[in-house]
């Protein structure tokens, strides 16, 4: 069976120094890991994807990944936060057609 | 890009009263939909799987009969929260797979509805 987890529930940075949101998988299959974003009251925004073709992913607004599989880890990490970025974040594993979420990670970003 | 849309965003209802939310794959055709279910400060949980044409498949403890899905088309599915009560509110998200492409796991979401049951 797949299992996500997000290993932090809530993350604080200020703004424009590095950020990492951890993620941690287990899957019998090799997996399709995603990123998604959300804003309050919104529905989810993916930011970038895992797919096999490329261990390092680039996603939108500056976020990027690197799928590592020898840690089992799809860590998401951006170089300089923005206080835009301030928002519910969710690894998601893919497995046989369907998604596994991880709980989630909230980003506070401080000016 | 694949875009999914819900109607309505919002929803405040009396309790007893049906509520039916709609999800449409608006640029592709998605032979399977699913719905989940969002409480505050959590993470979504799939209540169901909606196979066009076809009854769609529950989630364990989730009730068929009180959430009624519909998938008529390639291109919609309807969720009804039948006599709603105030434990129902909640926001619901949708989310669509299309069926050609070729990452056989991306699901596309939809904006969510946020239900309020008085």
């Amino acid at each position: 069976a797949q299992s996500v987890t997000q290993l932090d529930s809530h993350v604080s940075v200020s703004e424009g120094t590095p950020v990492l949101l951890r993620c941690n998988y287990s899957s019998s299959y090799s997996p399709s890991l995603f990123w998604y974003v959300q804003h309050p009251n919104k529905g989810l925004q993916l930011l970038l994807k895992y797919t096999s073709a490329a261990t390092l992913v680039k996603g939108i607004n500056g976020f990027e990944a690197e799928f590592k599989k020898s840690e089992t880890s799809f860590h998401l990490t951006k170089p300089s936060a923005h206080m835009s970025d301030a928002a519910e974040y969710f690894c998601v594993g893919g497995s046989q057609g369907n998604l596994i979420f991880g709980k989630g990670t909230k980003l506070s970003v401080k000016p | 890009g694949a875009v999914v849309s819900q109607h309505p965003s919002r929803v405040i209802c009396k309790s007893g009263t049906s509520v039916k939310i709609e999800c449409r794959s608006l640029d592709f055709q998605a032979t399977t939909m699913f719905w989940y279910r969002q409480f505050p400060k959590k993470s979504l949980m799939l209540m169901a799987t909606s196979n066009e044409g076809s009854k769609a498949t529950y989630e364990q403890g989730v009730e068929k009969d009180k959430f009624l899905i519909n998938h008529a088309s390639l291109t919609l599915s309807t969720l009804t929260v039948t006599s709603a009560h105030p434990e129902d509110s909640s926001f619901y998200i949708c989310s669509a797979r299309d069926q050609t492409s070729g990452l056989y796991n991306e699901q596309f979401f939809g904006p969510g509805t946020r239900l309020t049951v008085l």
